[in-house]
């Protein structure tokens, strides 16, 4: 069966400092991989998608960028972040025809402080 | 653009009694593919049932249910027999395309459903 692992569960990062969030999918090959934002007491906003590797799409400009170096490896990172920067992180997978809808990570609360 | 709106910020129902939450969307596609997501205090996202615009028969899954409208672009969700575990923030989803090929789900702003003893 297919599982998506995300990591780290909390995080609480310097203004200023880098971040890197990781998740891997493991029991499936070529997903759709996605990061999603999530503000407190609000809905999903997607960050960044990608349909393989090296291949990212961003949907809104931000200090943060994504990266796909292996095909079910994907990264949200940022040289320096901001106070804005904070909220909780979800990373989700599909395959292409989406007939599963989509699977999330069980999440990264940042905190910039 | 799709649009998505949730217009019931919050919800009660009492425990083993039926609650309709509602979703409306915007969209010029005449395929596309509705979900319905649970999110309790743990965060995690759940599936909770899914809905192909070119089916007819609304789906259902165990104690959901959904109404489906879709000249009337609407796509409620119907729990039965309320369960205090059902007590969670429920996003409404749309499928979009994207030119660049993949998915996107975009997702209302949420439902707090509370369930009372």
């Amino acid at each position: 069966s297919q599982t998506i692992h995300q990591w780290p569960a909390t995080l609480v990062q310097p203004v200023g400092s880098p971040l890197s969030l990781e998740c891997t999918v493991e029991g499936t090959s070529n997903p759709n991989l996605y990061w999603y934002r999530q503000a407190a007491g609000r809905g999903l906003q997607l960050l960044f998608y990608s349909v393989g590797i090296g291949q990212i799409s961003s949907e809104v400009p931000q200090n943060l960028s994504a990266s796909r170096p292996q095909d079910r490896q994907f990264i949200l990172s940022s040289k320096k972040l901001l106070l804005s920067d904070s909220g909780f992180y979800l990373c989700a997978w599909s395959s292409t025809s989406l007939l599963r809808g989509y699977t999330f990570g069980s999440g990264t609360r940042l905190t910039v402080v | 653009a799709q649009t998505v709106t949730q217009s019931q910020p919050e919800m009660s129902v009492q425990e083993a009694e039926t609650v309709t939450l509602s979703c409306t969307y915007d969209t010029s596609e005449s395929d596309y593919y509705l979900f319905w997501y649970k999110q309790p205090p743990s965060r995690q996202m759940i599936l909770v049932i899914r809905q192909e615009a070119y089916k007819q028969q609304n789906a259902t899954e165990n104690r959901f249910s959904v109404n489906f409208q879709k000249a009337a672009k609407s796509f409620s969700l119907k729990i039965s027999d309320s369960q205090l575990g059902d007590a969670a923030m429920y996003f409404c989803a749309y499928r979009l395309i994207l030119t660049g090929g993949g998915n996107k789900l975009t997702f209302g702003t949420g439902t707090q459903l509370k369930v009372e003893l």
